[in-house]
């Protein structure tokens, strides 16, 4: 266990509709990644916050968008969904800005039909 | 294309042999890590090794890393059943704060 937590674990849902993916990451934690794994695409990175400021952009869509709360867990919404939307979202967490040992959530697993 | 490309795509030993897998890399990074990924869970760190460093130890893992060749190697000696699983390399590139996986290398330990 990681000490880092997602919800929810699956999520079937049908194109165009909107979704928020949840993380709480580690005690201690001030930065949260998110990622994106498909067969195709391998793990890419989207975002980053770091004690509620965006940090690091990857390769994140403008339909989706993130955010980090106060206290400090995070929300990835998607939205306007397509078929290819369909992966694992995984969220990380780590001690500092850098992104050092980072410690992966189980992730959620998308469905868009 | 990836930063970071492992080398094989898949590798199947037998339990006890050591397994040997190889990631490059394109430009001058800060550090390289290694990460395991068993199916469909979440990824776990296993070690980090900075660019000023040559070779690391971790239990029965072995990384060592050559900059001049843009390449690092990652040994798991006398493997076990629990180590089936795939492996990452993710590079974290020198003037960016994110770390950039590879496709990962799946490998099978056979009873």
């Amino acid at each position: 266990d990681s000490g880092v937590t997602q919800t929810p674990k699956h999520l079937i849902t049908a194109t165009g509709q909107r979704v928020t993916l949840r993380c709480s990451p580690r005690s201690g934690d001030l930065s949260v990644y998110w990622y994106q794994q498909s067969l195709d695409q391998g793990l890419q990175f989207l975002i980053q916050y770091y004690n509620g400021e965006e940090r690091a952009k990857g390769n994140i869509l403008e339909r989706f968008s993130a955010q980090q709360f106060p206290d400090l867990h995070s929300e990835l919404n998607l939205s306007s969904l397509e078929l290819g939307d369909s992966a694992l979202y995984f969220c990380a967490s780590s001690k500092g800005q850098l992104p050092y040992e980072q410690y992966f959530g189980p992730g959620t697993r998308l469905t868009v039909t | 294309s990836q930063q970071g490309e492992e080398d094989p795509q898949a590798l199947s030993i037998q339990e006890g042999e050591n397994a040997t897998m190889n990631c490059s890399y394109k430009t001058s990074i800060n550090n390289l890590q290694w990460y395991r990924q068993n199916s469909g869970r979440g990824l776990v760190h296993l070690i980090l090794i900075r660019s000023n460093e040559r070779e690391k130890h971790s239990g029965r893992l072995r990384v060592t890393l050559d900059t001049s060749k843009k390449s690092s190697s990652l040994l798991i000696t006398a493997s076990r059943a629990a180590d089936t699983a795939s492996y990452f390399c993710a590079t974290d590139l020198l003037g960016a704060q994110k770390l950039v996986f590879g496709q990962g290398t799946r490998l099978t330990i056979n009873p």
